[in-house]
């Protein structure tokens, strides 16, 4: 069956540090890869997208890294800062389809000043 | 308005009630999507709408839960008969035109919390 795998432990760090959480996947052929946000009782915003064909996406302080041998994606957050600390949401969303992005389940940041 | 609103933000309701929830997706577009999310988990998919049509509703959980969008722009979801397992975060998303060459970048609203006691 289809899976979406993230670290459901919360991933915990010392400000200034690089945060790196982990999205792995089995038995999808994704088009892309997309993260997203979330924030204790709001909706999941999105943050960046990549695609099949790429290895690499940057953003600010952001970078989203896909390998599809591996069936992973990394996402780092460089320089973190307090107000990083939230759920960070992947979601496939599969090719031959309506590209609607399937959820893992977040891993919750938690940046420490 | 700028964002996806969901009304009501909160809904308890009893056990066995029947329940609609409202989505006003961004202005222009089309297609639309009603995730649920309980607690500790990611938004799992109920329903996607292109236009006025239900695309794909595979993940209803059962013949209790029901979306429309009649106009293609405002959705409901409804719920009858409703049960303490679906207590969760009831999210609605749009996105502008779906499918590989947008990426399919989808905007959420706030969630509707909806409490079945």
């Amino acid at each position: 069956s289809q899976k979406i795998e993230q670290n459901s432990e919360a991933l915990n760090i010392q400000e200034g540090k690089t945060a790196t959480l982990t999205c792995n996947y089995t038995n999808y052929s994704p088009a892309y890869l997309q993260w997203y946000r979330q924030d204790p009782g709001r909706g999941p915003v999105f943050l960046l997208l990549i695609r099949e064909n790429e290895k690499e996406k940057r953003k600010e302080r952001l970078k989203v890294t896909f390998d599809t041998t591996l069936k992973q994606s990394l996402f780092h957050i460089t320089a973190s800062q307090p107000a990083d600390s939230a759920t960070y949401l992947c979601a496939l969303c599969a090719s031959g389809g309506s590209y609607i992005p399937t959820f893992g389940r977040g891993t919750s940041l938690i940046v420490h000043p | 308005g700028a964002g996806v609103s969901q009304t009501p933000s909160n809904k308890v309701t009893e056990k066995g009630k029947y329940v609609e929830l409202r989505c006003d997706p961004i202005s222009g577009h089309t297609a639309l999507y009603w995730y649920r999310q309980s607690l500790g988990q990611g938004p799992e998919f109920l329903i996607y709408f292109q236009g006025t049509g239900a695309a794909d509703d595979s993940g209803l959980p059962n013949d209790r839960f029901f979306a429309v969008r009649p106009e293609g722009s405002v959705s409901t979801l409804k719920i009858q008969r409703t049960e303490r397992g679906d207590s969760a975060v009831y999210l609605c998303a749009s996105s502008p035109s779906p499918g590989r060459s947008s990426g399919n970048t989808i905007y959420f609203g706030e969630g509707s919390w909806l409490t079945v006691v």
